[in-house]
């Protein structure tokens, strides 16, 4: 079965220090994996996707299918970058749905 | 483009009534999936809808949950005599023809309350 697991569900920075999330999946195949955020009172956005390996607002993830992990990172955080972060997969057998894991709560304090 | 809008944002029902989520995606987009966010855990997929078809509902409960997109009008989920149970965030997202391999965008949320 697919699974996504973040096991931080609150990060707490100061402004200008490096920040990890944590994302490890459990998937047999080849999956897609993407990091999802949430700032406050706005709705879910797409922030990375691993196929395109872009940097977006800093943030970048690479995917270790070793580790079967996308941890997202950036060098420093910024005080805009407190908001909800989730990882997600997508299976290559089912295009539609994604799965996400329960988040990780991001604040930045200056 | 206003985007995916969900209405109502904030919807009380009592035990044993009905809810009604509606879900208007994006011009152009002909794709729509819905999932649900319980208390303190991520979404969960539920349905995922093409216009007049269901391409997947493996998310979805057996009983009292419904989903629909018709070829004119919003997507909408229904759920019959509801249960605290089902108090969580309902979230809509769309995407464009090409469906699940392409970027989906979501909605606010309607967040539903049973008491």
């Amino acid at each position: 079965a697919q699974r996504v697991t973040q096991p931080e569900k609150l990060l707490s920075v100061f402004k200008g220090a490096p920040v990890e999330l944590k994302c490890n999946y459990s998937y047999s195949g080849s999956p897609e994996l993407f990091w999802y955020v949430q700032y406050s009172r706005q709705r879910l956005q797409l922030l990375l996707r691993h196929i395109s390996r872009e940097s977006i607002k800093g943030f970048t993830a690479d995917l270790n299918k070793g580790e079967t992990s996308f941890h997202l990172k950036k060098p420093f955080a910024q005080e805009e970058d407190s908001a909800m972060y989730y990882c997600a997969l997508r299976p290559t057998d089912s295009w539609g749905k994604l799965q996400f894991g329960a988040g990780t709560q991001v604040v930045v304090t200056p | 483009n206003a985007g995916v809008m969900q209405n109502p944002r904030h919807l009380v029902r009592r035990r044993g009534q009905e809810a009604r989520l509606r879900c208007s995606p994006m011009k152009g987009h002909s794709h729509v999936y819905w999932y649900r966010q319980l208390p303190e855990e991520g979404l969960k997929f539920m349905v995922y809808l093409q216009k007049e078809n269901i391409i997947d509902e493996s998310g979805m409960p057996k009983e009292r949950f419904s989903a629909e997109f018709p070829k004119e009008g919003p997507s909408i989920l229904r759920i019959q005599q509801v249960v605290r149970g089902d108090s969580a965030a309902y979230f809509c997202a769309s995407s464009p023809p090409g469906g699940g391999r392409t970027e989906a965008f979501f909605g606010q949320g309607t967040r539903l309350t049973v008491v």
